[in-house]
């Protein structure tokens, strides 16, 4: 079992909708959460991170926490051309500062 | 966020030669360093973790010998590329982790083509 698993997508939706971006982790110990956006050719670039259950907002994004379900998600609202890219989750186990990545989900806003 | 850079941004090198890339936390120091490959259209692959002052820790069937890693300061880490072959071609990328708030920060990457 791969320590986060992601859906590879591709996945599309018409701007302005929201895209629904899921991730589950295998290790009930893992504490910290991240989602990291990949532009084609570039680095990935942290836009969250969460560490409670419950939902943490910032601008269209919000990022929801389970630990009970071991699953992680990446809400964008109101979904922009510019929002294309493939989205890294990311978790943290905080010993000896490991972190695992799942394989990203390519997502397409369609104009 | 915090800023990491690298350098170079690109390089092409002949077959046999060795690289050296840089990766620098520019506005804060980190102890650990992370150095990923990602070739296209694949996911990141973690190649090692570089803590500074001791060794790094290779990934399995990452050759420590060919990919050397150096954590000489809390600002700079160094990946060397020996003997580079065209499989080596590809996107190398380095973060630093900002240790007080847990949080990865990545460089720009490196793209690296050997002929």
């Amino acid at each position: 079992q791969k320590e986060v698993e992601q859906n590879s997508g591709p996945l599309s939706v018409p701007e302005g909708a929201i895209a629904s971006l899921n991730c589950t982790y295998s290790d009930r110990g893992s504490q910290s959460f991240f989602w990291y956006r990949q532009y084609s050719g570039k680095s990935p670039e942290l836009i969250m991170f969460i560490y409670s259950n419950g939902d943490k907002e910032d601008g269209r994004f919000t990022a929801q926490l389970n630990k009970a379900s071991q699953y992680v998600s990446l809400l964008i609202r109101d979904s922009q051309p510019s929002d294309s890219a493939t989205y890294l989750c990311a978790v943290n186990r905080n010993t000896g500062n490991q972190f695992y990545f799942g394989t990203g989900t390519s997502l397409t806003v369609i104009p | 966020g915090a800023v990491v850079s690298q350098h170079p941004s690109w390089v092409i090198c002949k077959s046999g030669t060795s690289v050296k890339i840089e990766c620098r936390s520019l506005d804060f120091q980190a102890t650990t360093m992370f150095w990923y490959r990602q070739f296209p259209k694949q996911s990141l692959m973690l190649m090692a973790t570089s803590n500074e002052g001791s060794k790094a820790t290779y990934e399995q069937g990452v050759e420590k010998d060919k990919f050397l890693i150096n954590h000489a300061s809390l600002t700079l880490s160094t990946l060397t590329v020996t003997s580079a072959h065209p499989e080596d071609s590809s996107f190398y990328i380095c973060s630093a982790l900002l240790l007080d708030y847990n949080e990865q920060f990545f460089g720009p990457g490196t793209r690296l083509t050997v002929l």
